[in-house]
């Protein structure tokens, strides 16, 4: 089964607004960590935002938000007052210290913001 | 500043050659990844090594080994290089925990020909 499950391919959003990239994972875990990251044209790989799984309280690293649903399992990540430069790629991942702490990631969702 | 590095940024290889991609990190991090990233697939898991010497099969393991003599250092081994392995392999390196996160090389695009 599918770790973690990034349902939109490709998503576009207009300058300056909020723009929501889905992800849901699985486990059976008690205990697990969630990241996003992402990915412009030029291919690094670049940490975005963290959340742990007795977090309470929703991340927020700056402009990127997650919007953690434990009990749905998903993990999305708000990105408010979108800019040209946040087109990229984004990547759901997720680590489970009971697996090794193996790093699982999505298929991913491309994002072009238009001007 | 923290790195880690890949060996080659492009690589062009012939079917049937083993070919060695290389990984450095200087952070001291305990586990080490390796994935292949594909168009629609995302990251694959191929290995990881969670200490010298040590390592476990990710989700795609097979036509690769790895080793990791030293703990800087892991190296992903394609035994019989084949077409259907081109593609762009990522090294990642973190530390134990499932708080922290994992830091990527710049990613080696391999071309098998």
């Amino acid at each position: 089964a599918q770790k973690i499950t990034q349902t939109q391919p490709g998503m576009f959003v207009q300058e300056k607004e909020a723009v929501t990239l889905d992800c849901t994972y699985d486990t059976s875990d008690q205990s697990y960590g969630l990241f996003w990251y992402k990915q412009p044209s030029s291919g690094e790989m670049i940490f975005l935002i963290y959340q742990g799984s007795y977090d309470e309280q929703n991340a927020t690293e700056g402009r990127y938000s997650l919007n953690f649903q434990k009990a749905r399992k998903s993990a999305n990540l708000v990105i408010s007052a979108s800019q040209l430069g946040d087109s990229a790629m984004y990547f759901c991942a997720m680590r489970e210290p009971n697996n090794f702490n193996k790093f699982y990631f999505g298929s991913g969702t491309k994002l072009n913001v238009k001007p | 500043d923290v790195k880690v590095t890949q060996s080659s940024r492009y690589l062009v290889k012939r079917t049937g050659e083993k070919v060695f991609l290389e990984c450095v990190q200087d952070m001291d991090h305990e586990n080490m990844f390796w994935y292949r990233q594909d168009p629609g697939l995302g990251l694959r898991l191929i290995y990881f090594s969670y200490d010298v010497k040590m390592k476990e099969k990710g989700d795609i393991p097979e036509g690769y080994s790895v080793s990791r003599e030293k703990k800087e250092r892991f190296s992903l081994i394609l035994e019989s290089a084949s077409t259907n392995q081109t593609s762009m392999y990522l090294c990642a390196s973190s530390h134990q925990g499932e708080v922290t996160e994992a830091f990527f090389g710049q990613g080696t695009r391999l071309t098998v020909v």
